[in-house]
Formats: structure tokens, C-alpha cells, sequence
């Protein structure tokens, strides 16, 4: 079980580029989500997706779009890329229990730079 | 408007005595509780979590507590130990994928 993995690792972009971060995960997870990491602001919801073919914004959702075509792949595409979107990104995966709760498990992060 | 708070950035301790990380909420609809730990260039993992209908969860040296009247939660480390040293984020949870994190405490455990 490689868990919940994400591709690159660190990527720079200039302004106005475009770029997909690759997320997978292999638990056959329901849930998926996409989180930026900012100093000083903890982790923001940007998308999230509760099966293939269902998304959703989250607290941050401007810049950024997202499909799920699949259980196992959430991709999140910037459209144009600006300077407020260098951040951590992090991608997670969860599945609801019978008691309700939801444990979120988090791949290790795309540490992104736009200039 | 920042739904889960952590006011300290910061908190040092001694090994072995006791950490106490806090968190307030403004949300009376969020269902679950958790707290991530974070090492530097690592994905946040999961420590502990409480259900809104419960008041404590142990598990270990890791204690949660929640106070739905003050909106108020915290995690009790103890003993403390120096691997302990990490960020610390609490999430609430609104179901289905959506957590609301707090801005994360940055605990150091001095031996």
C-alpha cells in the first residue's frame, strides 16, 4: 500500500502558467481533498470530491480546478498561475466510517513556487 | 472568519512533563475533532480524534478534551518526550472531506 501519493515533489512556475499537481491513492478511498499549507494560516480547504464524478469548492477554491474521473486520481489544475498561489499543497484521502468519523490521510506534500 | 483557532504558535516544554496544546471553535455544527501531527517536509498524520458527544479520548500518552459549552479543546501529551517535537494542527470536521484546520502550534520537547 504506497497510501496517498503526490507528484512532483516541488515544481516552479512562472506567472501565467499552468500546471496539474497529480494525486493517487490506493485505499479505495471515497473522500478526496486538496489543502494549501500557507505561514501563519494552517491548511485551507481548497476542493474536495466525495466520489468519482463529484466535487466541490472549499474555503479556498479561486485559481484552482479539479475532476475526479476515478476513485483513485484528483488531480488539481492551476489555470493561470500568480505569486499568492506558492504554498504547500497537500492532497488527502478519507472514508467515513460506520461511527461517522473521518480520519483524513494526507500524501507528503508539492511544495510549489511561482515567480 | 477563522472557524478553528489556535492561539499559541508556539509552546516549549521539559521531557517528560506535561504539554498542553489549546484550540477554540465557532462552529456548534462540526461533528468531529482531530489532531495532526506535522514533521518539516512531511505530510500531517493523525493522532487522536473526539466525537461532539464525548467529553475525553485517551489513547496512550495522548489525551483529548473537549468543552462544548466553552467551544474548547485541547491534547495533553504525557510524559513528554523529545520525538514529540513537531506542529501541531487541530481539524474539525463538517463530514465528507471537509476539515477546517487551525493555524497549528509548534511544540518543542527540550531533554
Amino acid at each position: 500500500n504506497a497510501g496517498v501519493t503526490q507528484t512532483p515533489k516541488f515544481q516552479v512556475l512562472k506567472t501565467g502558467q499552468s500546471m496539474t499537481l497529480q494525486c493517487a491513492q490506493d485505499m479505495n478511498h471515497e473522500y478526496m481533498s486538496w489543502y494549501r499549507q500557507d505561514p501563519g494560516m494552517g491548511l485551507r480547504l481548497i476542493h474536495y470530491s466525495v466520489g468519482a464524478g463529484i466535487t466541490d469548492q472549499g474555503e479556498v477554491p479561486n485559481g484552482y480546478n479539479v475532476s475526479r474521473s476515478t476513485t483513485e486520481d484528483f488531480p488539481l489544475r492551476l489555470l493561470s498561475a500568480a505569486p499568492s498561489q506558492t504554498s504547500v499543497y497537500f492532497c488527502a484521502s478519507s472514508y467515513s466510517s460506520s461511527g461517522g468519523q473521518e480520519t483524513q490521510y494526507f500524501g507528503p506534500g508539492t511544495r510549489l513556487l511561482v515567480l | 472568519d477563522q472557524q478553528v483557532k489556535q492561539n499559541s504558535p508556539s509552546l516549549s516544554v521539559q521531557e517528560g512533563r506535561i504539554s498542553i496544546l489549546n484550540c477554540d471553535y465557532t462552529n456548534s455544527m462540526f461533528d468531529y475533532f482531530l489532531w495532526y501531527k506535522k514533521y518539516p517536509a512531511e505530510g500531517p498524520t493523525f493522532l487522536i480524534s473526539i466525537s461532539s458527544i464525548k467529553d475525553k479520548n485517551e489513547d496512550g500518552r495522548f489525551t483529548v478534551f473537549l468543552n462544548k459549552s466553552a467551544k474548547h479543546l485541547s491534547l495533553h501529551i504525557v510524559p513528554s518526550q523529545p520525538g514529540d517535537s513537531a506542529v501541531y494542527f487541530c481539524a474539525a470536521s463538517l463530514g465528507t472531506g471537509k476539515l477546517i484546520f487551525g493555524q497549528g502550534t509548534t511544540l518543542q520537547v527540550k531533554p
